[in-house]
């Protein structure tokens, strides 16, 4: 049961464009969101998050967008470097029990110089 | 300050033999992760712990894997015997005290490839 789903594997984009990936869920309880870069050879690093009482998160280049009633979010990139190469993961937790991270299959955006 | 450390980076063994990982967590952090991405897939958590007691094993394979943390700072994750499917990298994270919307830290991991 995947409860947190990116559907898109991977995505190209010309460098100095919008790189736009997504992420659905399907468990209501979930009211914090996160996203996680990876490099090959290291750990994610966290990037940007969002808790589930705002539908927008500001950081530099990087906006996180929360629909809750869609059940969906998104990561905004801009403008693309080619540095931002690289598996993105989307995660979410709950209020409840252990805070456990939940983690999608991770989508790898390739920027193009 | 120094991240999360893990050892080893690699790991090659053959199927049925035993292989343990090492985890030093952020200097201070009480609870520590130990994840398991399998190739294609997002890390899904092993275990948690909060200083040296057990908070989440849910997704532990019991039959084979193992872990401590006896003095409530670094962890080992031993897996015993193994399997093909145990192949994945393994990461290790930690947060400081494991409270709600706190980051966790991830290491490097350990590649494991189990023939």
């Amino acid at each position: 049961d995947q409860q947190v789903k990116q559907n898109s594997p991977s995505l190209s984009v010309q460098e100095g464009r919008i790189s736009i990936l997504n992420c659905d869920y399907t468990n209501s309880m979930f009211d914090y969101f996160l996203w996680y870069k990876k490099y090959p050879a290291e750990g994610p690093t966290f990037l940007i998050s969002i808790s589930s009482i705002k539908d927008k998160n500001e950081d530099g280049r990087f906006t996180v967008f929360l629909n809750k009633s869609a059940k969906h979010l998104s990561l905004h990139i801009v403008p693309s470097q080619p540095g931002d190469s690289a598996v993105y993961f989307c995660a979410a937790s709950a209020r409840t029990g252990t805070y456990k991270y939940i983690f999608g299959t991770g989508t790898r955006l390739k920027v193009l110089a | 300050e120094a991240g999360v450390a893990q050892s080893p980076r690699y790991k090659i063994i053959e199927k049925r033999q035993s292989v343990a990982f090492w985890c030093n967590p952020i200097s201070g952090h009480a609870t520590l992760y130990w994840y398991q991405q399998i190739l294609g897939q997002g890390p899904k958590l092993l275990i948690q712990f909060q200083n040296n007691g057990v908070v989440d094993d849910s997704q532990l394979p019991k039959d084979r894997f193992s872990a401590e943390r006896l003095k409530g700072v670094d962890s080992t994750l031993k897996i015993q015997p193994a399997k093909l499917e145990d192949s994945a990298v393994y990461l290790c994270a930690s947060s400081s005290s494991g409270a709600f919307q706190e980051t966790q830290y991830f290491g490097p991991g350990t590649r494991l490839l189990v023939l």
